[in-house]
């Protein structure tokens, strides 16, 4: 099974402070996702990547940015957290040739963060 | 623009009891496909269905099944003989082919109570 593996499943930060939640996958996939989580609003994707060191923003990427060095890895940065940026945030990936077969996307567990 | 609608927001029903959680979407796409998630409160979503839209067969998979109407743009997803396993969020999403996206519904809560 792919497994997506999201560093941390609940972290507190404060004002002001570069945050990094970290990503990993373990199946080679080309295409990975941060989406986040707010109730009553589903799911919106902040940014994505089609390949290492390529990333394209998503509807609500303002106040974050992205790194994809290695395929496996793909981090999210908030450069200076916000009361506002208080949320699940979850992690996904897919692989096209999976897609093919009928399957859908790969999320991880998440991570909550909030920011004090 | 792409949307998806789910109603509703909480659904609590008894153990045993057929429970019907309802997805509407728009898209102005020919080629789409639609899915269904489960988030239990471990947090990772689960898949549980992707449906092409060119294919509007009906997927039944144990005590799972979907409705996917074109006509009424919707993919209602039926769990029958509910269990209490099954509390967890449902979302629906939608993703137009060539895009790269999920674009999701708000989710429905579902309690099954013993």
């Amino acid at each position: 099974d792919v497994k997506v593996t999201q560093s941390s499943r609940y972290l507190v930060k404060r004002t002001g402070e570069k945050v990094f939640l970290e990503c990993v996958q373990d199946m080679d996939h080309e295409n990975m996702f941060w989406y986040r989580q707010d109730p009553g609003l589903g799911l919106r994707l902040i940014y994505f990547s089609y390949d290492v060191k390529m990333k394209e923003k998503g509807d609500i990427p303002e106040g974050y940015s992205v790194s994809r060095e290695k395929k496996e890895r793909f981090s999210l940065i908030l450069e200076s957290a916000s009361t506002n940026q208080t949320s699940m945030y979850l992690c996904a990936s897919i692989d096209w040739a999976g897609w093919t077969f009928g399957y859908g996307y790969t999320f991880g567990s998440g991570t909550r963060l909030t920011v004090v | 623009a792409q949307k998806v609608t789910q109603a509703q927001t909480e659904i609590s029903v008894v153990e045993k009891e057929d429970v019907t959680l309802d997805c509407v979407y728009e898209t102005r796409d020919t080629t789409y496909y639609l899915f269904w998630y489960k988030q239990p409160p471990s947090g990772e979503l689960v898949f549980l269905i992707r449906r092409n839209s060119f294919d509007e067969q009906n997927e039944i998979s144990g005590r799972y099944s979907w409705n996917f109407q074109k006509s009424t743009s919707s993919f209602n997803f039926t769990i029958t003989a509910s269990q209490v396993v099954d509390s967890a969020v449902y979302f629906c999403a939608l993703k137009s082919w060539g895009a790269q996206k999920l674009v999701f519904g708000q989710g429905t809560r579902l309690t099954i109570n013993p």
